[in-house]
């Protein structure tokens, strides 16, 4: 079954640095998004992504992060100027359409800021 | 405002046995999606189950079937047949009509499974 997968699992990163979260969603989805879910808390939204472009994205996601979809297969989460409360579970998802279509996540990137 | 809630932190079930697992939610929004997620101490997120709210029957995927109430909005997950591998964290979810894109989780209720 296909699957949508996030590289790398576990990253650790100093305080200030950037970090680059990867996903190859899967191959006929076309809306993506990313979540974190903070250690012990629930699953909170960070940004959808199709077209290309932004299409919503949640007060958590200010100026620090970004969104690409760089070619046709992955699609990445910049975090710039890391801070200590970034970290978390990160989480990539996709779904083939936007009407009642469940969103498949991948295995998800523990980000650890020292 | 759009909310889960789920009001079992933790809940205990024996091997074999089946368990309901609460869920309610909040919206005014007429047509919406209601989700079950499952998430073993590993970390991943498995998707389980979707029900949709226009949807006439409850919705079943093997072990595992959404008890909807839409008048009390309520969305109970059922396990049947409990095994040791379904203890994980499990997560309703909804996806409301004037956010499609937005997946609105609940805090979770952790099931352990005793032998």
């Amino acid at each position: 079954e296909p699957e949508v997968t996030q590289t790398p699992s576990h990253q650790v990163t100093q305080m200030g640095q950037e970090v680059i979260l990867r996903c190859v969603p899967i191959s006929n989805h076309l809306y993506f998004y990313w979540y974190r879910q903070i250690l012990g808390q629930k699953v909170e939204f960070l940004v959808s992504f199709y077209n290309n472009e932004i299409s919503e994205k949640s007060e958590i996601f200010d100026d620090q992060f970004s969104v690409e979809r760089p070619d046709g297969s992955n699609f990445t989460l910049k975090i710039r100027s890391t801070k200590l409360e970034d970290s978390a579970m990160y989480f990539c998802a996709s779904s083939p359409g936007r009407m009642n279509q469940p969103q498949h996540f991948g295995d998800g990137t523990r980000l650890s800021i020292l | 405002a759009q909310k889960i809630t789920q009001t079992q932190p933790g809940m205990f079930v024996q091997e074999k046995e089946a368990v309901t697992l609460d869920c309610t939610y909040d919206t005014s929004d007429p047509s919406y999606g209601l989700f079950w997620y499952k998430q073993p101490s590993s970390g991943e997120m498995i998707f389980l189950i979707y029900q949709g709210s226009y949807d006439q029957q409850n919705a079943t995927e093997g072990r595992y079937s959404l008890n909807f109430q839409k008048a009390r909005k309520s969305a109970n997950l059922v396990i049947s047949a409990s095994q040791l591998g379904d203890s994980a964290m499990y997560f309703c979810a909804m996806c409301p009509q004037t956010s499609y894109d937005k997946v609105i989780f609940g805090p979770g209720t952790s099931l352990s499974v005793i032998p």
